[in-house]
């Protein structure tokens, strides 16, 4: 079946503008999870929902940041005001359901990501 | 921080198995041993994950130290498709920010 899909695939923004990226979770998974990857280093958490609801937001950088899943699917990251250290790829991530049922149900499936060039 | 430790980088030959070392001394006793890669501007791939058993899938082999402080992935006949960053994660299940990637090791499969 269909993975985990994101667009844009790439997005450049000029220095203080807002952009928005979207992920599609695998159909039926009840958990998704926002990642960002600055250039030659892993991934790191940003965000998780479980369905609608955005059950921890630790890892979001700064209040310019903001994550929503408004129907327990579609989930938009939105940055404002984007600075030049926002550039990364944000990956997206969904699992059948998180929380401690089995290992098989809470692995991770990640999309292709969105490359983000702040100029 | 991440809780693992693994090489940067690694050469294998094409056709030949290539194993990957994870050093993990501080797990504790319900976290589990995931691997991802990742390939080239793609996003995390699963391969396999454990608890304290050696598990084999169709993608790979993993072994787990009796200890468990150590485990290794084991690639059993490497082409050049497998050439990505493999990375080494120890995770609860119900912590949801528990996914510590780490810089991973950079494996190149050469012909």
């Amino acid at each position: 079946g269909a993975g985990v899909s994101q667009s844009p695939r790439y997005k450049v923004a000029k220095r203080g503008q807002d952009v928005a990226l979207r992920c599609d979770p695998i159909s039926g998974h009840v958990s998704l999870f926002w990642y960002q990857q600055a250039l030659g280093q892993g991934p790191e958490f940003l965000t998780y929902f479980q369905n609608e609801a955005q059950l921890d937001k630790s890892g979001l950088p700064s209040d310019r940041f903001f994550a929503e899943r408004p129907e327990g699917s579609v989930s938009t990251l939105k940055i404002q005001r984007t600075q030049q250290e926002d550039s990364a790829v944000y990956l997206c991530a969904s699992s059948l359901v998180s929380g401690g049922l089995t290992p098989s149900t809470d692995t991770q499936y990640f999309g292709p990501g969105t490359r983000l060039t702040v100029l | 921080d991440a809780k693992t430790t693994q090489p940067p980088s690694m050469d294998c030959a094409e056709g030949r198995a290539a194993n990957l070392p994870c050093n993990h001394s501080t797990i504790s006793g319900n976290e589990y041993v995931y691997w991802y890669r990742q390939i080239h501007s793609q996003g995390p791939q699963y391969i396999i994950h454990g608890l304290k058993n050696n598990e084999t899938n169709e993608m790979a082999s993993l072994i787990i130290t009796e200890d468990r402080k150590s485990s290794t992935l084991i690639l059993p006949h490497a082409t050049l498709r497998d050439t990505a960053v493999y990375y080494c994660i120890v995770r609860v299940l119900y912590n949801n920010n528990d996914m510590r990637f780490g810089a991973g090791t950079r494996l190149t499969v050469k012909p």
